[in-house]
């Protein structure tokens, strides 16, 4: 089956710093991926639909310029926490689809936990 | 729209079964049900698409209703290694997936 990884498994920054995942799709190629946030104890909120050569689209209520993403190339995207703070803490996961029998699966990465001091 | 999961949490002694339901105020394109491990990434279980569509794999099966409106994930006999939290996905021609809120699941010796 397909296989997405991201790097790194987990990170702790501090407060107003910035931190970069990145997320692959190691043996095929995604022109569209999704990055989730997941809170302790709560469902897997999707945060935006990054889109190779063109501009990620973000759901409603997630700062765009706070989480900068880019779809640099067919196998990768990346996520850009901007100026961290404690409550950007939470368990990112990135995932990429695949057509198949007429319905999209989902692939996703191991997921990054981050935390923010 | 989230779709709405019942019940929210299920405790089962091994060997029983258990059922969990999605539903959507509107017609769903497809229902993916995932499993995830504390701290772990979701596993995919399964994809129904079609209205009537039941599918399943050894001990744990799904059915989507004939409205496309509802989705029960059957898990039949359980055994320790079912325990996780139960993620229903509502799915889209576009490859985007909304999680409902999750059913948490714990299966005791």
């Amino acid at each position: 089956g397909a296989v997405v990884s991201q790097h790194p498994s987990w990170v702790i920054c501090k407060s107003g710093t910035s931190v970069k995942i990145e997320c692959r799709s190691l043996d095929f190629q995604a022109t569209t991926m999704f990055w989730y946030r997941q809170f302790p104890k709560q469902s897997l909120m999707l945060m935006a639909t990054s889109n190779e050569g063109s501009k990620a689209t973000y759901e409603q209520g997630v700062e765009k310029d706070k989480f900068l993403i880019n779809h640099a190339s067919l196998t990768l995207s990346t996520l850009t926490v901007t100026s961290a703070h404690p409550e950007d803490s939470s368990f990112y996961i990135c995932s990429a689809p695949t057509l198949a029998g007429g319905s999209y699966e989902q692939y996703f990465g191991p997921g990054t936990r981050l935390t923010v001091t | 729209q989230q779709p709405v999961q019942s019940p929210q949490a299920v405790i089962l002694r091994e060997g029983e079964d258990a059922v969990i339901n999605c539903s959507s105020s509107k017609a769903l394109y497809s229902v993916h049900w995932y499993r995830q491990k504390h701290g772990e990434a979701p596993v995919f279980l399964m994809i129904l698409l079609k209205g009537g569509e039941q599918k399943g794999h050894e001990k744990i099966s799904a059915s989507f209703n004939e409205k496309k409106q509802q989705s029960s994930l059957y898990l039949t006999a359980s055994q320790l290694s079912y325990s996780g939290t139960y993620f229903c996905g509502k799915g889209s021609n576009t490859g985007k997936l909304i999680f409902g809120q999750g059913t948490t699941l714990q299966v005791k010796p």
